[in-house]
């Protein structure tokens, strides 16, 4: 299986903040990859696909990078609604795992 | 975008089942498949497995092969994760998710899951 190791497991920032989460693959992915937003009490957000594509609806201020075995996730300036959890899955190959996750509160 | 409800919270003794659904709004496209992630209290996200509806297949995690059953009723609008074997660290919030995959190619996994259910509790206790 593929793990993924997310760095830093926690984070405290303000509003404003530029914010950087890593990810890492346990062998080559290529682009295969997937954020997600988890706020407190709900369900999972898509938020970026293929490390760097967008969805729909996501602000600008999201940015996804990488490829191979280190990936990146930037919020370029924080905002009170970012306030949440961040995981990141491979889809390279099944089983389809997650990073162990990256909460991100308010300093 | 597929809009997804499941069903409500259940409490279980250790060693029964449990069966959860996922209604689909609209019904579930033939390209589609539904996963199942669940997330113990204070947890990460841990892929369950994925039921192919238009050739009623299922792929199951090794971590919970002969456990679990996923299934879907014919007209293809609700989805269900039946968990036997109930243990007490079954406790979790369980989601179903849809996958898109275009061209039927479903022995690729490279698609996200892009809508998700708002999530069933499931509480194990004796």
């Amino acid at each position: 299986d593929i793990q993924l190791t997310q760095s830093p497991s926690f984070l405290s920032a303000s509003v404003g903040d530029r914010v950087t989460i890593t990810c890492r693959a346990s062998q080559g992915i290529t682009t295969s990859l997937a954020w997600y937003q988890q706020s407190p009490g709900k369900a999972p957000k898509l938020l970026i696909s293929a490390a760097s594509t967008l969805q729909s609806g996501v602000p600008s201020r999201f940015r996804g990078s990488g490829s191979g075995t280190q990936f990146t996730l930037t919020i370029s300036s924080l905002q009170p609604e970012d306030f949440a959890t961040y995981y990141c899955q491979q889809l390279k190959s099944s089983p389809p795992l997650f990073g162990g996750g990256t909460r991100v509160d308010i300093k | 975008q597929a809009q997804m409800v499941q069903s409500g919270s259940e409490v279980k003794k250790p060693g029964s089942s449990v069966t959860l659904s996922c209604n689909v709004n609209g019904g579930l496209r033939n390209s589609q498949t539904i996963h199942w992630v669940r997330q113990a209290p204070g947890q990460g996200l841990e892929w369950m497995g994925r039921f192919i509806p238009v050739y009623r297949r299922s792929d199951y995690s090794h971590m919970f092969q002969g456990r679990v059953t996923f299934s879907a009723d014919r007209s293809k609008t609700t989805a269900y994760m039946e968990l036997a074997s109930l243990r007490l660290d079954d406790t979790a919030v369980y989601y179903c998710a849809s996958a898109t995959y275009p061209g039927w190619n479903f022995g690729d996994f490279s698609f996200p899951f892009d809508d998700w259910g708002q999530g069933s509790l499931v509480i194990v206790s004796s």
